[in-house]
């Protein structure tokens, strides 16, 4: 496709469960990341895949988060166990390379998933 | 730490006035900074960006300026349109150049 997909569009899912969440970046670029934006806040970090590199998971706010990359592509976000405070936009992004300042680096975004946990 | 901040949480302006939309940092070995625009159900779009040995850089309607000394962004939208509605934030690079670091937005409401 010609942006980042992911889906679903929205996930509502009790307290508890488990759920799973897919990123198709945009085909050729090297770097994703996961995002979560709660309510009214801006974006928080959660984790960064390069290429065959090990992730950055500093922002994983608990073990119950994951992610894995498979085959430097497609990307799942796993949340174990949910609770009610884990309900928000998570947003996925990928860049041509990974890395800080030029046109390589920008991030291009997809819609988000709308995670409500009941 | 890292942060990014806005000064205010929303803006509102006229049609085809000019907007400015300021933005703080704390980080002052930030090297790289970047603006996106978020729509209502929309993940950000990137608007512009602009690394630290510049002072200003212009788009289409678009400018963002740099003052490195009291560590301040701003993004000036020319003849602002209903179109131009949107949260917009600033990010800058985290320390480690994996991620981007955000404020919280600032609204821009547009009336014609």
């Amino acid at each position: 496709g010609a942006g980042v997909s992911q889906s679903p569009s929205n996930k509502v899912t009790e307290k508890g469960k488990d759920v799973e969440l897919r990123c198709d970046p945009i085909s050729g670029h090297t770097a994703l990341y996961w995002y979560r934006q709660s309510l009214g806040q801006g974006l928080e970090f959660l984790i960064y895949f390069q290429g065959n590199s090990a992730p950055d998971k500093s922002g994983l706010p608990s073990d119950r988060f994951s992610a894995e990359r498979t085959g430097g592509s497609v990307s799942t976000l796993t949340i174990q166990r949910t609770q009610q405070e884990d309900s928000a936009v998570y947003l996925c992004a990928s860049s041509p390379v990974g890395g800080t300042g030029g046109a390589k680096n920008i991030q291009y975004f997809g819609a988000g998933t709308r995670l409500s946990v009941l | 730490g890292e942060s990014v901040g806005l000064h205010l949480p929303t803006l509102s302006v006229q049609e085809g006035d000019n907007s400015i939309i300021n933005c703080a940092y704390s980080n002052s070995a930030s090297d790289y900074f970047i603006w996106y625009k978020q729509e209502s159900g929309k993940g950000p779009q990137f608007i512009i960006d602009i690394r630290s040995n510049m002072d200003k850089r212009q788009g289409q309607r678009v400018t963002v300026l740099l003052n490195k000394t009291v560590k301040h962004l701003s993004l000036q939208i020319a003849a602002t349109q209903p179109g131009d509605s949107a949260v917009y934030f600033c990010a800058e690079v985290n320390q480690a150049g994996t991620a981007l670091i955000f404020g919280k937005g600032t609204t821009l409401s547009v009336s014609s």
